[in-house]
């Protein structure tokens, strides 16, 4: 079974400074997409950025960029320039191209972005 | 733009009560998924449908059962509440394959059961 680990439970940075959330990932698979979801303070869950396994290159979004380390399983959420907006709860999520597009998801972090 | 809206925000239970919780996705989704999220835990998968009258089991679906009887709705139904089933309730949709496979969620019903 595929699990999800994210190792931080808590972060927090100074306003404008760049911060890297880490995400491990447990999968024999080969096919699958991996999902950076962020949930502001009593708002919706939202969708930052998704990475196709297949791909080498990685993800960018404007401020948000991945890392994504296919063979250590590994796939690390950089914020740059990071402001006040960017305080949330993260979750790091994969999904397999053969279960029926479930999501497996980690436990979050928490990421508190201090004027 | 895409809207999943749940029926309560906020909601009070009393223990043994049968509970309803409703999610309407207005983007054709196949899929939607009903989850629970609790603190150090993330998302748990209660229940997922994946077109009308489907359904399939979670990680959690003890003391819950799902309806879906039009693809825009997918209802959760807690059968007798207790509390231990207090918790934040997050509703999903997505298309079923392809890249548009990305998850949008409601805004969450924060249930708690006393």
């Amino acid at each position: 079974a595929q699990t999800v680990t994210q190792s931080q439970p808590e972060m927090s940075v100074q306003e404008a400074e760049t911060v890297t959330l880490s995400c491990t990932y447990d999968t024999s698979e080969n096919n699958y997409y991996l999902f950076w979801y962020k949930q502001p303070p009593s708002r919706q869950m939202i969708l930052v950025i998704r990475q196709e396994a297949y791909k080498q290159q990685n993800a960018t979004e404007n401020r948000f960029s991945v890392n994504f380390q296919k063979a250590a399983k590994s796939f690390s959420l950089k914020i740059s320039d990071s402001q006040l907006g960017d305080t949330a709860m993260y979750f790091c999520a994969f999904m397999s191209l053969d279960s029926n597009y479930q999501l497996i998801w980690g436990a979050g972090t928490k990421l508190i972005i201090k004027p | 733009d895409v809207k999943v809206t749940q029926s309560s925000r906020y909601l009070v239970k009393r223990t043994g009560e049968k509970v309803f919780l409703e999610c309407v996705q207005d983007m054709d989704h196949e899929n939607m998924f009903w989850y629970r999220q609790d603190p150090g835990l993330g998302l748990r998968l209660i229940y997922f449908s994946y077109d009308v009258k489907m359904k399939e089991k979670g990680d959690i679906p003890e003391g819950y059962s799902v309806s879906r009887e039009k693809k825009e709705r997918f209802s959760l139904i807690l059968e007798s509440a207790s509390t231990n089933q207090t918790s934040m309730y997050l509703c999903a949709s997505s298309f079923r394959t392809g890249m548009g496979t990305e998850a949008f969620f409601g805004q969450g019903t924060r249930l708690t059961v006393v």
